[in-house]
């Protein structure tokens, strides 16, 4: 089985600071990465994806992050944080199978990013 | 281009009843997952509808239903309302012949007294 550990509940910062947030995840089997963001009374956005190919990935609004696979984390990170990013960031996986499919992820707990003015 | 709508926003049900809600894939997707999302925790996977059928299902027990019609939209059935069944539930759909990446709607939060 898969699962997914988000290291970090919260985590405070202050704007133009850069920012890292954790995930490790454990599976036995090849995964696909995803992290996602969630703001206030909405949905999930994808930010970026790990499938396979370059460890490091860019997604939307200038995060980034790179799969480590010795030491099964796929760290989020951007250079600097705007007052705009504050939301909560999902972590998840899912088994790297039959074309891709995403419907079963398995999500972290997610960690709320509070930027700060 | 009109994203995945879902329906209803919020609503709120005593125990023992039974909830239906109502999910639109965005144009073009095939196929609708649903997730759980309890206050202060991750989503989780309820199951996935790909041509009318239930493809996968995660662990949740018999009371949570669904069913995909032939416009690709779905409706997920909870019975016997508890009040550990308050949570958003959010509905993704995806296009199963292209890389699968889900797009959420913005969830019917649904609160059990």
């Amino acid at each position: 089985a898969q699962s997914v550990t988000q290291l970090d509940s919260q985590v405070p910062v202050f704007e133009e600071a850069p920012v890292e947030l954790r995930c490790n995840y454990s599976s036995s089997v090849s995964v696909y990465l995803f992290w996602y963001v969630q703001y206030p009374n909405q949905g999930l956005q994808l930010l970026l994806k790990y499938l396979s190919g370059s460890t490091l990935v860019k997604g939307i609004n200038g995060f980034e992050a790179e799969f480590n696979k010795s030491q099964t984390s796929f760290h989020l990170r951007k250079p600097s944080v705007h007052i705009s990013d504050t939301a909560e960031y999902f972590c998840a996986v899912s088994l790297a199978n039959y074309g891709g499919s995403q419907g079963n992820l398995i999500f972290g707990k997610g960690t709320k990013l509070s930027v700060k003015p | 281009d009109a994203g995945v709508t879902q329906s209803p926003t919020h609503l709120i049900k005593t125990r023992g009843q039974q909830v239906t809600l109502r999910c639109s894939p965005k144009s073009g997707h095939d196929t609708v997952s649903w997730y759980q999302q309890a206050l202060g925790q991750g989503p989780q996977f309820i199951f996935q509808y790909y041509e009318e059928e239930e493809r996968q299902r995660g662990n949740f027990p018999d009371r949570f239903s669904g069913h995909q019609f032939p416009n690709y939209s779905s409706e997920l059935n909870v019975n016997a309302l508890l009040l550990g069944d308050s949570a958003l539930y959010l509905c993704a759909s995806s296009f199963r012949g292209g890389t699968g990446e889900l797009f959420f709607g913005e969830g019917s939060r649904l609160t059990v007294l």
